[in-house]
């Protein structure tokens, strides 16, 4: 499967606990996007890397949240100190910036969390 | 930034066709996706367009009209498979990250 993967699928956590979630985007692929998605709502961007470097964060992105990519390759997206409306479905993307053109995203089966 | 529109949900008749709008206000365009998302499922890629003009493929197509900020999905001879939420969106600014409606939930009944 040569798709973007996301671990765990789910994930069941206490509030005040940390959590982490990886995504390995589709091979060769420069760009590397995180969303979140609550019920009845599209995608709300949080991050984004080029390569190792993370570009830009969205205003949602508190500082009990943090990302990184750090060969370039997978990413992770820890939450810290998690509260109940952290729970959502985190969905990871992945892009191939061809320098111009369109930058199509694919998206990953999401993690969905669940903060009790 | 972007603010995009469409409507919440729709029903349709297996065999019939659909069409979704989406329209969208930008501070810069570069271009307008639509996705289709099962429930419990990640999106998936749709269409693209960039240019005003339709763009077919199989039994989906995608217009896009860029004075008026305006497109649409088009669903030919629906399949039930076809219920799902579809999801238009396009960049922020620039070719960086996207700005997603709500999404349009149809139904396809028989």
């Amino acid at each position: 499967d040569t798709g973007v993967s996301q671990n765990p699928r789910h994930k069941i956590t206490k509030r005040g606990q940390n959590v982490t979630f990886r995504c390995d985007p589709i091979s060769e692929h420069n760009r590397l996007y995180w969303y979140r998605q609550t019920l009845g709502q599209g995608p709300e961007f949080l991050t984004y890397f080029q390569n190792e470097a993370q570009l830009e964060k969205s205003r949602l992105l508190s500082d009990r949240f943090s990302a990184e990519r750090p060969k370039g390759s997978f990413s992770t997206l820890e939450i810290q100190r998690t509260e109940q409306g952290d729970s959502a479905m985190y969905l990871c993307a992945s892009s191939l910036i061809p320098g111009l053109g369109t930058d199509t995203q694919y998206f990953g089966p999401g993690t969905r969390l669940t903060v009790l | 930034g972007q603010n995009i529109d469409q409507p919440t949900e729709m029903t349709a008749t297996e065999g019939a066709i659909v069409q979704i709008n989406c329209t969208y206000q930008t501070s810069g365009f570069n271009g307008l996706f639509w996705y289709q998302q099962h429930a419990g499922e990640a999106p998936t890629f749709l269409s693209y367009n960039v240019l005003d003009g339709l763009e077919e493929k199989g039994r989906f197509s995608s217009f896009l009209s860029r004075s008026k900020g305006y497109s649409y999905l088009l669903l030919k001879e629906l399949q039930m498979k076809d219920s799902a939420s579809y999801l238009c969106a396009a960049p922020n600014s620039g070719n960086t990250p996207l700005v997603f409606g709500k999404g349009t939930r149809l139904s396809v009944i028989a």
